[in-house]
């Protein structure tokens, strides 16, 4: 069974400061990983991917991909109370694996 | 272009009945999945199909569930004799290769099922 894990949380972090998401992934042939931001009551909508090992950056998000540790994360600079919301860590394979997200709350 | 379009957005029914969930894609990407979601998790994927064949299905669905596909455009997901347990959004959505090769979903609103 693929699987995709993520800190629940919540993750609190005051405005300004760098929010630090984490998620690990079971299968080591996997190749796009993608960063999904869900607000309360929302669908997802897609922040950044990324696929090939070291950092991406957009704006105030950065993406960091380690495939030798199955590890990627997602940096949030500068955070604003509008970014509070459950982001979503994906895999995709031959279909798009989810994890269960962790859900951040910035403090103004 | 609208996005994903799913109707209905809300659907309350009786243990047992069926419901039909109906999902238009964007109309210029190929692919298209339905994932379930309850309060708390992240989408739970269900099945995905490129134009009208469906290419993987979960392991975990109920043979209750089934979706279709039939011209490669809008697509419809059928629950049969529902259960509390079905209770639980149903989002689409749909994809298309971006420049870089990268896979990217696009969801549409969801349909929100409720079984009494």
């Amino acid at each position: 069974q693929k699987e995709v894990e993520q800190n629940s949380g919540p993750l609190s972090v005051p405005e300004g400061a760098i929010a630090s998401l984490n998620c690990t992934y079971s299968d080591r042939g996997s190749q796009s990983f993608f960063w999904y931001r869900q607000y309360s009551g929302k669908s997802p909508e897609l922040i950044m991917f990324i696929y090939s090992n070291g950092d991406k950056e957009d704006g105030r998000f950065t993406a960091q991909l380690n495939k030798a540790s199955q590890y990627v994360s997602l940096l949030i600079r500068d955070s604003q109370p509008s970014d509070s919301a459950t982001y979503l860590c994906a895999v995709k394979d031959n279909d798009m694996r989810f994890g269960a997200g962790t859900r951040l709350t910035v403090k103004p | 272009d609208t996005g994903v379009s799913q109707n209905p957005r809300h659907k309350i029914t009786k243990r047992g009945q069926n419901v039909t969930f109906r999902c238009d894609p964007i109309s210029e990407h190929n692919r298209l999945y339905w994932y379930r979601q309850t309060l708390g998790q992240g989408p739970e994927f269900l099945t995905y199909f490129q134009n009208e064949a469906q290419l993987e299905k979960s392991r975990l669905l109920s043979d209750r569930f089934s979706a279709e596909r039939p011209k490669g455009s809008f697509s419809t997901l059928e629950i049969q004799r529902t259960e509390q347990g079905d209770s639980a959004m149903y989002l689409c959505a749909s994809s298309r290769k971006s420049y870089s090769g990268a896979n990217v979903l696009t969801f549409g609103a969801g349909s929100r099922l409720t079984v009494l």
